[in-house]
């Protein structure tokens, strides 16, 4: 049973357009959201995080948009950039004193020149 | 020191051998994680100690056996482990319900 879904394997996305990626959860207790990216060998590396009280959290060209009625959350990434190839990955936890995240699937998201 | 340290980066080792992995964090996070990821999934959680006692337990097979020594330290040990057992296992620290800072990994082949 996946609680946290991203329905889009892969993304490409010209250099300077904007990068859209989306999320779905199932499970209304979740109440903390984050996307995490990640590169080949290397741990996921945090990028923003949104708590349930909040519908949009903004962090240089990162935003992240939260729409608790349809249990979506959407990654904004504006402009896009080569670099920002990769792996991303939502999660969510529900705030048990530590975090106990479920990740989504992942969406691999390439950035051409 | 802002990151999470694991070793080795790579082990391959056979289904007698014993083997652990090690995590480390000097961020004065008192809650540390382990998790699983196989190739184009998601990680999946295995373990979560809070201050240094284990609290979540995802039901792992007894083959992989935590240990927090201390509030730094977060080891994993290896045991008769199977060839499926072949995945990247991540360490991750936070302090309590704030984002999760994760290691390189430790990409394990079981033979």
């Amino acid at each position: 049973d996946q609680q946290v879904k991203q329905n889009s394997p892969s993304l490409s996305v010209q250099e300077g357009r904007i990068s859209i990626l989306n999320c779905d959860y199932t499970n209304s207790m979740f109440d903390y959201f984050l996307w995490y990216k990640k590169y080949p060998a290397e741990g996921p590396t945090f990028l923003i995080s949104i708590s349930s009280i909040k519908d949009k959290n903004e962090d240089g060209r990162f935003t992240v948009f939260l729409n608790k009625s349809a249990k979506h959350l959407s990654l904004h990434i504006v402009p896009s950039q080569p670099g920002d190839s990769a792996v991303y990955f939502c999660a969510a936890s529900m705030n048990t004193g530590f975090q106990k995240l479920v990740f989504g699937t992942g969406t691999r998201l390439l950035v051409s020149p | 020191d802002t990151e999470v340290t694991q070793t080795p980066k790579h082990l391959v080792m056979g289904m007698t051998n014993k083997k652990s992995l090690k995590c480390e964090q000097h961020m004065g996070h008192r809650a540390m994680y382990w998790y699983k990821q196989k190739a184009k999934k998601p990680p999946e959680l295995m373990f979560v100690y809070s201050y240094e006692k284990l609290s979540i337990n995802e039901s792992v097979p007894s083959r992989f056996s935590p240990e927090c020594p201390n509030s730094s330290l977060l080891n994993l040990h290896l045991h008769a482990l199977q060839p499926e057992d072949s995945a990247l296992y991540l360490c991750a620290s936070s302090h309590a319900d704030d984002e999760q800072f994760f290691g390189p990994g430790t990409r394990l082949t079981v033979l």
